[in-house]
């Protein structure tokens, strides 16, 4: 299995700061990731597939970039609903693997 | 818009069971180009892909799973199902349904259900 390793595990920041997390890939996963919020209680929503193109609806504010093995996601300028828990997946190859998450506060 | 909602007995006991369906309203299973997935959620953990089923009946299961589980397509209506054999309670987690769509570019699950927690215990 392709091992997913995100980080910082969780951080606290402002309203209006850049945030950026991180998520390594244990093998070459190409552009082949995507990124969740998860918010308390409810499902994880689609962010970002296919590295860096941003779901239908999702704000400007959500970034992503990288290839290979290192990718980042972004948050350009935090706002208090984006208060949640961040996950990268990778697509490569079955079984489909997460990273361990990242908890965002305020 | 396409929506999916689990249902299932939320407490199995020890050795049993377990069995859930997925109803997929706004879209058909029958169509190509998806996947109809399982994803678990163990208590304050991350997420754990289950496998899937595909509109033809071909199915694919996670390796450290696949031992103990059953996917199937519905036999009437818009659904399918898991079932998993034996559980202990390392398998009480929420368990997700979820369509992962399938490109060419990209493939990624874009719609969810809402969740069902299913507690292992006697």
């Amino acid at each position: 299995d392709i091992q997913m390793t995100q980080s910082p595990s969780s951080l606290s920041a402002s309203v209006g700061d850049r945030v950026t997390i991180t998520c390594q890939a244990s093998q070459d996963i190409r552009r082949h990731l995507n990124w969740y919020q998860q918010k308390p209680g409810r499902a994880p929503k689609l962010l970002i597939f296919d590295a860096s193109t941003l779901e239908t609806g999702v704000p400007t504010r959500f970034s992503g970039s990288g290839s290979g093995t290192d990718f980042t996601f972004a948050i350009s300028s935090l706002q208090p609903e984006d208060i949640a828990t961040y996950y990268c997946q990778q697509y490569n190859s079955l079984p489909r693997t997460f990273g361990g998450g990242t908890k965002v506060e305020i | 818009q396409v929506q999916l909602q689990e249902s299932g007995p939320g407490l199995v006991k020890p050795s049993q069971t377990l069995s859930l369906t997925c109803t997929v309203s706004g879209a058909s299973i029958s169509s190509g180009g998806y996947h109809w997935s399982w994803i678990r959620q163990l208590p304050g953990k991350g997420l754990e892909y289950i496998g899937y089923i595909y509109y033809s009946g071909s199915t694919y299961y996670n390796p450290s799973l696949k031992s103990r589980l059953i996917m199937s397509l519905g036999t009437t209506g818009n659904q399918f199902s898991l079932r998993l054999t034996s559980v202990t309670a390392a398998d009480t987690a929420v368990y997700y349904c979820a369509r992962e769509v399938v490109t060419a570019r990209a493939e990624y699950f874009q719609h969810w259900g809402q969740g069902t927690l299913v507690t292992v215990s006697s």
